[in-house]
């Protein structure tokens, strides 16, 4: 089972440079996140949604955009790289339409911008 | 708001000794909580879970008991092994929709 598969695995941007990280599961869940995991602060929900066409805000959503046009995917996209965007990136995705907590994570993506 | 703390960092062990990771959180109402097992180079797994008050979530010879009364959700293991090296992450849930709050991790290391 593929699970949860995030791309690229690593990535070096310049400040100012815009990417998408790509995340595309195969459970058929209808909950998908993101999160960024930095040292000392454990992971921190930037985007979520509930199902195809719905997204919102978590707590650090400054910087980024989503969108959710099918069930399977959920890309998140940073439009001008900044420094304090250098981090490791998580999607995790639940079963249902609301999180109950069990989520289920990808490998994550560890982005440097310079 | 609500949010969870783990005991300071890191951790090292001999294989086989007792471990105890430390979680306290502070939420409204009735959360349910959750210790995630982060291995290296890999994303985080549900290691267990409590979703009431006294529940004991268990896993992998790991245990944890949900106490209202200290809101705590402390992590033990009887005889750790040099495997369960890992980051481990104390989180609950008090709302729906992606509201699941972490700890910052603990980071474990087991020497042989």
């Amino acid at each position: 089972n593929a699970g949860v598969t995030q791309t690229p695995k690593f990535q070096v941007l310049k400040t100012g440079q815009s990417m998408t990280l790509q995340c595309a599961q195969d459970m058929n869940h209808e909950y998908m996140s993101w999160y960024r995991q930095d040292p000392g602060m454990g992971l921190r929900l930037i985007h979520y949604s509930v199902g195809a066409g719905i997204t919102d805000q978590g707590e650090v959503p400054n910087g980024y955009n989503v969108s959710r046009s099918t069930t399977e995917d959920f890309p998140l996209r940073l439009l001008s790289a900044a420094p304090s965007q250098t981090s490791v990136y998580f999607c995790a995705s639940s079963t249902g339409t609301e999180n109950t907590g069990e989520l289920f994570f990808g490998e994550g993506s560890r982005l440097t911008v310079l | 708001g609500n949010s969870v703390t783990q005991m300071e960092g890191p951790v090292t062990l001999s294989e086989e000794a007792f471990l105890t990771m430390n979680c306290t959180y502070t939420a409204t109402g009735y959360p349910s909580l959750f210790w995630y097992v982060q291995y290296p180079g890999e994303g985080l797994q549900l290691l267990l879970k409590a979703t009431k008050a006294d529940d004991k979530g268990s896993n992998k010879g790991f245990e944890a008991t949900y106490r209202k009364e200290t809101t705590s959700f402390h992590l033990e293991k009887g005889s750790v092994q040099v495997s369960d090296s890992a980051v481990y992450f104390c989180a609950l849930i008090r709302t729906s929709y992606g509201k699941l709050t972490f700890g910052q991790g603990t980071i474990l290391t087991v020497h042989p």
